[in-house]
């Protein structure tokens, strides 16, 4: 069963813009997690957010996680031609071991 | 270090045929994962091994699909017969959960299947 829910399912913005990429979830979790995929190619892991964590940044990513409404948002700054990708949220499964993920944000940056 | 290795990359075969797809770990890596996915319905778990056991195979969808891991450094995806509308990229991810339960998982670069 699907747990996160990203939206929008598509995202169009020129080069240098912010993109920013929301995930909602059902259940309560101990860690969200953000995956990207180039066409072609399998999920490559972002970042790791915890439940008592409330941001977390690495390099142009920020990354924001609100237990309170189950939802969490990616955020990329000055985005490149090369970000473009699908972004996808994955969130632990009742044992914690698995993830489930979410189908996913398709990010296109023109130059 | 080398990361998921999966094969084959591509498969096209006919509605009936038996179809092996294959997948080797990250060297040190304990749990190792099976996902299907589409375009309808995304990326769906179908399998997952701990310690080269089979955890949860709940996302199998049907008898005709089965999957093993005979050692640490090896598993398979078998789908026997094989339908069209098994048409999907398979994808084997591993991770390290004696370091905890909250590790990335890596992906390999998936086999893309076409069953005709």
């Amino acid at each position: 069963s699907q747990q996160g829910e990203e939206d929008p399912q598509a995202l169009s913005i020129q080069e240098g813009e912010n993109a920013t990429m929301n995930c909602s979830y059902k259940t309560s979790i101990n860690n969200l997690q953000w995956y990207r995929q180039n066409s072609g190619r399998g999920l490559v892991h972002l970042i790791l957010i915890r439940s008592n964590e409330r941001e977390k940044h690495s390099g142009r990513l920020r990354v924001t996680l609100d237990t309170s409404k189950k939802s969490s948002s990616l955020l990329i700054t000055a985005s490149r031609a090369a970000d473009t990708a699908s972004y996808f949220c994955a969130t632990p499964d009742q044992a914690g071991t698995a993830l489930i993920f979410g189908k996913g944000t398709t990010l296109s940056v023109s130059s | 270090d080398a990361g998921v290795i999966q094969s084959p990359r591509h498969e096209v075969t006919e509605m009936g045929q038996e179809v092996t797809l294959r997948c080797k770990p990250i060297s040190g890596h304990n749990s190792l994962f099976w996902y299907r996915q589409t375009m309808m319905r995304g990326l769906e778990l179908l399998i997952y091994f701990n310690n080269n056991v089979p955890i949860d195979d709940s996302g199998m969808p049907e008898d005709r699909f089965s999957a093993k891991m005979p050692n640490a450094s090896f598993s398979t995806l078998k789908i026997q017969p094989s339908e069209p509308r098994d048409s999907a990229v398979y994808f084997c991810a591993s991770t390290n959960t004696l370091t905890g339960s909250d590790q990335p998982q890596h992906f390999g670069d998936g086999t893309r299947l076409s069953i005709l």
